[in-house]
């Protein structure tokens, strides 16, 4: 079975800190993406950072970057000058191909992370 | 552009009614998808809709069914509700599918009682 792995179900760190979420993921494609979305409490998802699998370069979005380890399949988020506004359940996914040009979003079970004035 | 609107926000429904959720994507995207999401089971893809054709379908029994019509809007039905329905459900919205962006909805916040 193809399945994401979340295994901090709640994390928190100090205004302005460093913090880490971590993810492992299981796949035989070799086509994919791998993506980490934002849920803030009782708003929308947004996509925080996106990995190509064929790309050996972590992706890095202004204070958000990845640490992609394809042979481990580990996909982990560090979030760097934590602000108030990234308390949010954090998801990793996978994105393969599933067929008739439609690509399938997979999900873990989420990373709750506080933010500590 | 606006964005990915859903309705209704919430609904409240009893055991073996059945329910129409509605969803109208970004101007211009094709594809929508819907998604399941409980505390348990987490998110679950329910089905992908791209130029009125569902071209790809998650493992959901036949009482979910969804369409999508000529202006790319998308509704999804559920009959016979249970109570393990109760849900947020979900759309997110892409220019084709495939490798673009999903850009989500606020979703349905549907609780059956």
């Amino acid at each position: 079975a193809q399945t994401v792995t979340q295994s901090q179900p709640e994390m928190s760190v100090q205004e302005a800190e460093t913090v880490t979420l971590s993810c492992t993921y299981d796949t035989s494609e070799s086509d994919y993406y791998l993506f980490w979305y934002k849920q803030p409490p009782s708003r929308q998802m947004i996509l925080v950072i996106r990995q190509e699998a064929y790309k050996q370069q972590n992706a890095t979005e202004n204070r958000f970057s990845v640490n992609f380890q394809k042979a481990a399949k580990s996909f982990s988020l560090k979030i760097s000058d934590s602000q108030l506004g990234d308390a949010a359940m954090y998801f990793c996914a996978y994105r393969i191909p599933s067929g008739a040009g439609s690509y399938q979003l997979t999900f873990g079970k989420g990373t709750k992370l506080s933010v500590i004035p | 552009k606006a964005g990915v609107t859903q309705t209704p926000r919430y609904l409240i429904k009893t055991r073996g009614q059945q329910v129409t959720l509605s969803c109208s994507p970004i101007s211009g995207h094709r594809s929508v998808s819907w998604y399941q999401q409980t505390p348990g089971q987490g998110l679950q893809f329910l089905f992908e809709y791209f130029s009125e054709t569902q071209r790809n379908k998650g493992n959901f029994p036949g009482r979910f069914s969804g369409r999508q019509f000529s202006n790319s809007r998308s509704e999804m039905n559920v009959s016979t509700l249970e109570l393990g329905d109760s849900a947020l459900y979900l759309c997110a919205s892409s220019f084709t599918g495939g490798q673009n962006e999903q850009f989500f909805g606020p979703g349905t916040r549907l609780t059956v009682l």
